[in-house]
């Protein structure tokens, strides 16, 4: 079964600077989908970024980055210029191509931004 | 184009009463998709479901526990007999068949 770690259960930054938060993941397939959610306090899971496993460009989406290493079975995500707004937990998810649709997510990272 | 809804927002349920959980989709998406968050953890999978097919319940407890999408109306997760344990988020998704799923803003339930 496909597992997803994430070793960084808390993690700080200070406003406008650059964070990078860990993900891992064990899974036998070639093909599958790689996501990062936001939590907010409010607790609605906002959808971040997403990287599919044949591109081998990483995915980028404003202030999020991506550093995706698939020899590794890594995917960490890289937050820029660091908002108080970006305060949250922060999951990584995986998802086959095929087969079942469901996400499997690690057990998340607290961010926080320090003004 | 609304997000996916759910409600209640929060429900109270006593030992031994059911709960009932709504999910709408967002409008097109045919695929809806039920997690659990437990406090301090991450999301886990509970039920896929298409309109009127239950696609993949590996997630779900064996008893007490189940789901559908009928053709008309939302999706429905539906807790028998609650116990303490279950007391957690819930959470529904929707997509419309590619990958990259849009979630709802949950459901808490506790179960005193």
């Amino acid at each position: 079964a496909q597992t997803v770690t994430q070793s960084q259960p808390e993690m700080s930054v200070q406003e406008a600077e650059t964070v990078t938060l860990s993900c891992t993941y064990d899974t036998s397939e070639s093909d599958y989908y790689l996501f990062w959610y936001k939590q907010p306090p409010s607790r609605q899971m906002i959808l971040v970024i997403r990287q599919e496993a044949y591109k081998q460009q990483n995915a980028t989406e404003n202030r999020f980055s991506v550093n995706f290493q698939k020899a590794a079975k890594s995917f960490s995500l890289k937050i820029s210029d660091s908002q108080l707004g970006d305060a949250a937990m922060y999951f990584c998810a995986y998802r086959d191509q095929g087969g079942s649709e469901k996400l499997v997510f690690g057990k998340g990272t607290k961010l926080t931004v320090n003004p | 184009n609304a997000g996916v809804m759910q409600n209640p927002r929060h429900l109270v349920r006593r030992r031994g009463q059911e709960a009932r959980l709504r999910c709408s989709p967002m409008k097109g998406h045919s695929h809806v998709y039920w997690y659990r968050q437990l406090p301090e953890e991450g999301l886990k999978f509970m039920v896929y479901l298409q309109k009127e097919n239950i696609i993949d319940e590996s997630g779900m407890p064996k008893e007490r526990f189940s789901a559908e999408f009928p053709k008309e109306g939302p999706s429905i997760l539906r807790i028998q007999q609650v116990v303490r344990g279950d007391s957690a988020a819930y959470f529904c998704a929707s997509s419309p068949g590619l990958a990259g799923q849009f979630f709802g803003p949950g459901t808490r339930l506790t179960v005193l």
